[in-house]
């Protein structure tokens, strides 16, 4: 199966720039995508392909990145923006998530 | 509006047969490319997906689980089914139905998902 590795947490203040890594175990092309989860809610679609904005998602969101190496940005970042970060791949069989990020504003 | 909800039987024995229906409304499961997943998540082993239904009644499993899976539908009440056998405690999860993005260049995301049920496993 694909690996996908983020970091476990991240910690930043309001109106700063964040980057979440995702990485693969190999190569996922695009097949890509990126959801946010709050506390007692299920994930929620922020970015798909790798970096198209899912609509209805603010344009704080962007996502790049190609093969293994994927970055999710916020910026700025908002108080709102308190969530976990997960990384799935829809490449290879079977689709596979990451651990999650945990992000927490200060 | 697509929305989606899943329902099941909260707790149940070890060795037990998990049924667990998925209630959707805003798309419709006969119509082509559309997919419903089930995912689940739990403290231990995060988020896994388990089983894709297509439109055309094609299955996809999880191969590290498929052996106790069984996905089906019933496309006239817009409902999906997931059978678990033999469930264990490390089954223990809040398990989501979502619906399958099926189009585009890079699809097989999932963009609409329900609120999640969850399954103890105790005895």
């Amino acid at each position: 199966d694909t690996v996908l590795t983020q970091s476990p947490a991240l910690a930043v203040s309001p109106g700063e720039r964040v980057t979440i890594s995702c990485r693969a175990s190999e190569s996922v092309s695009t097949g890509m995508h990126w959801y946010q989860q709050k506390p007692g809610q299920q994930p929620k679609l922020l970015i798909y392909g790798a970096s198209n904005l899912e609509s209805g998602v603010p344009a704080r969101f962007s996502g790049s990145g190609s093969g293994t190496d994927f970055t999710l940005t916020i910026d700025p970042v908002e108080a709102d923006d308190t969530a976990t970060y997960f990384c799935q791949q829809s490449w290879n069989d079977p689709f596979t998530f990451g651990s999650g990020t945990k992000l927490e504003i200060k | 509006q697509v929305t989606l909800k899943e329902s099941g039987p909260g707790i149940l024995q070890p060795s037990q047969t998990l049924s667990l229906t998925c209630s959707f409304s805003g798309f419709s499961l006969s119509t082509y490319g559309m997919c419903v997943g089930w995912i689940r998540q739990s403290s231990g082993k995060g988020l896994e997906w388990l089983a894709n239904i297509w439109w055309n009644d094609d299955k996809y499993y999880n191969p590290s689980l498929k052996n106790r899976l069984t996905i089906s539908k019933d496309t006239s009440n817009n409902q999906a089914f997931l059978k678990i056998t033999n469930m264990d405690t490390a089954d223990t999860a809040t398990y989501y139905c979502a619906r399958v993005h099926t189009m585009g260049i890079t699809p097989y995301y999932f963009d609409y998902w329900g609120q999640g049920v969850m399954v103890t496993v105790s005895s």
